[in-house]
């Protein structure tokens, strides 16, 4: 089945606590992006890839890290989080061309004590 | 740059009556365009998008929606409501050439019996 994965799907942890949500994809797509969820401001983009070893930034970046080694795999990294980044996570995946439809994930909800 | 506006956070209709969700995009040329539905507690799944095709756009469940250059809107409509349907809508835009989605802030669509 074509599918995107995330995990956890629940966290929960403290502030400062290095932390990484999981993304995986297997429709050999080449583009992957991470979007966070707050009530009232709909989703916003924090990074996205477009190939192995290609990543940018998004509209919220701040606090955020990604690296992207596998084609298939494009992990968040939440260095010292803080409970600004209380939010529900989202990774997509998409062929590189203009006006693919994105695949989302399930979500991941974090809560940052 | 691209953005979406979407009129109404909640909207609420009774079983059977229409359904019209509101979206207005902003860009210098004509865009992607996209409608996602995201059910409680689940990611998000395409309802339908526009690519310079035809104007009108059918998707899934019944659900259809009409790119009007002129007005810079893309509205989502369905004839008949179904319990269903009840879920947040939120409509995205993309710009030529790039795989990145600027998502409205969203409408929650409550399906009155």
């Amino acid at each position: 089945e074509a599918q995107v994965t995330q995990n956890p799907r629940y966290l929960i942890t403290v502030t400062g606590k290095k932390l990484t949500v999981t993304c995986s994809q297997n429709m050999n797509h080449e583009y992957m992006s991470w979007y966070r969820q707050d009530p009232g401001l709909g989703l916003r983009q924090i990074y996205y890839s477009m190939n192995v070893e290609v990543t940018d930034k998004g509209d919220v970046p701040e606090g955020y890290k990604v690296s992207r080694k596998e084609k298939r795999n494009f992990p968040l990294i939440l260095e010292s989080p803080s409970p600004n980044q209380t939010s529900l996570y989202f990774c997509a995946s998409s062929y590189y061309t203009s006006g693919e439809t994105q695949y989302f994930g399930p979500g991941t909800r974090l809560l940052v004590l | 740059a691209q953005s979406v506006t979407q009129l109404g956070s909640h909207v609420s209709v009774s079983e059977g009556a229409l359904v019209l969700l509101r979206c207005n995009y902003s860009s210098s040329v004509p865009p992607y365009l996209f409608w996602y539905v995201q059910y409680p507690n689940q990611g998000l799944q395409l309802l339908l998008k526009y690519t310079s095709a035809a104007t009108l756009v059918k998707g899934i469940n019944g659900f259809e929606a009409e790119f009007k250059k002129s007005e810079t809107s893309f509205h989502l409509t369905k004839p008949s409501a179904h319990m269903s349907d009840a879920a947040e809508y939120f409509c995205a835009v993309s710009a030529t050439g790039a795989n990145n989605l600027f998502f409205g802030t969203g409408t929650r669509l409550t399906v009155i019996p």
